[in-house]
C-alpha cells in the first residue's frame, strides 16, 4: 500500500459550489501533487506542493487552488464548481531517487 | 500533438498470450518514464519505472527508445489478472509533474 489516503471517497455537489478535497500521507511526503482523471482520459496534472509553497502548475483556471500543511497534508478547493468539473481527483507523493509518485485512492467528485 | 500518445485499445488476449503496447512522446515528456496500471475506477499503480536499457520485472519488459521517442512494454504469458489499463507516463523538466497518456485497455479471456 501506498499509505496516501484522500477523504472523502464520493461527494456529489451542484453548479456554483465549492468543493475542498483532502489528502494525507502516513511518511509525511514533502512534494505533493493533485491530478484531474475525467472518464476515458489519462489524469491531467492540477499542480504540485512543496513545503508549503506551490511548485509548478498544469492548464487549470485559479478556481482551483490548493494549500499544504506544515504536517504535508494536502487540500484541493474548486470554487464556482462546472459541469465538467465532474471527474476522480487523485493525489500523489513523490519518494524514491526516480521520481516515482505514488497515487492515493482518490475522490470521486460529480457535479449536477 | 498530444505529449504522450499510446493507442487505446482494447486489446483482446487469451491467456498465455504475449502483448505489447507502444507509447510515443514529446520533448516535453521526457526526463523520465513509467508505466501504471489502473483497474476500473481504481487510482493508477505503478508497474515499473522504465530505465534508457531497458528492464525487466517478471513477466514484463520496459524498453526506451530516445532517438524515436517511444516507450514499449511487453507482458509475457498474460493471466486473467493482468486485465486493466495501462498508462504510459512521462516525467516533463522543470515541474517534476507526470504526463499520462490516455490509457491502453488491455483484457485477458480464458
Amino acid at each position: 500500500e501506498t499509505g496516501v489516503t484522500q477523504s472523502p471517497t464520493h461527494l456529489i455537489k451542484t453548479r456554483g459550489q465549492q468543493v475542498t478535497l483532502r489528502c494525507s500521507s502516513q511518511s509525511g511526503h514533502n512534494t505533493v501533487s493533485w491530478y484531474q482523471q475525467a472518464l476515458g482520459q489519462g489524469p491531467q496534472f492540477i499542480f504540485q506542493y512543496y513545503r508549503e509553497e506551490e511548485n509548478g502548475r498544469g492548464n487549470f483556471p485559479p478556481r482551483f487552488s490548493g494549500l499544504q500543511f506544515p504536517n504535508y497534508s494536502s487540500e484541493l478547493n474548486v470554487n464556482a464548481l462546472e459541469l465538467d468539473d465532474s471527474a476522480l481527483y487523485l493525489c500523489a507523493v513523490q519518494r524514491g531517487g526516480y521520481n516515482e509518485q505514488f497515487f492515493g485512492p482518490g475522490t470521486r467528485l460529480t457535479v449536477l | 500533438r498530444k505529449e504522450v500518445e499510446q493507442d487505446p485499445g482494447p486489446f483482446n488476449v487469451p491467456e498465455g498470450a504475449t502483448v505489447a503496447f507502444n507509447c510515443t512522446y514529446s520533448n516535453s515528456a521526457s526526463q523520465s518514464f513509467f508505466w501504471y496500471r489502473q483497474d476500473c475506477r481504481k487510482e493508477p499503480k505503478l508497474l515499473m519505472s522504465v530505465y534508457s536499457s531497458g528492464n525487466e520485472d517478471g513477466r514484463f519488459t520496459a524498453q526506451l527508445n530516445r532517438a524515436s521517442q517511444y516507450i514499449s512494454l511487453l507482458i509475457r504469458d498474460s493471466k486473467l489478472s493482468d486485465s486493466a489499463t495501462y498508462l504510459c507516463v512521462g516525467l516533463s523538466y522543470n515541474t517534476d509533474k507526470l504526463i499520462f497518456g490516455t490509457g491502453t485497455r488491455l483484457q485477458v479471456f480464458p
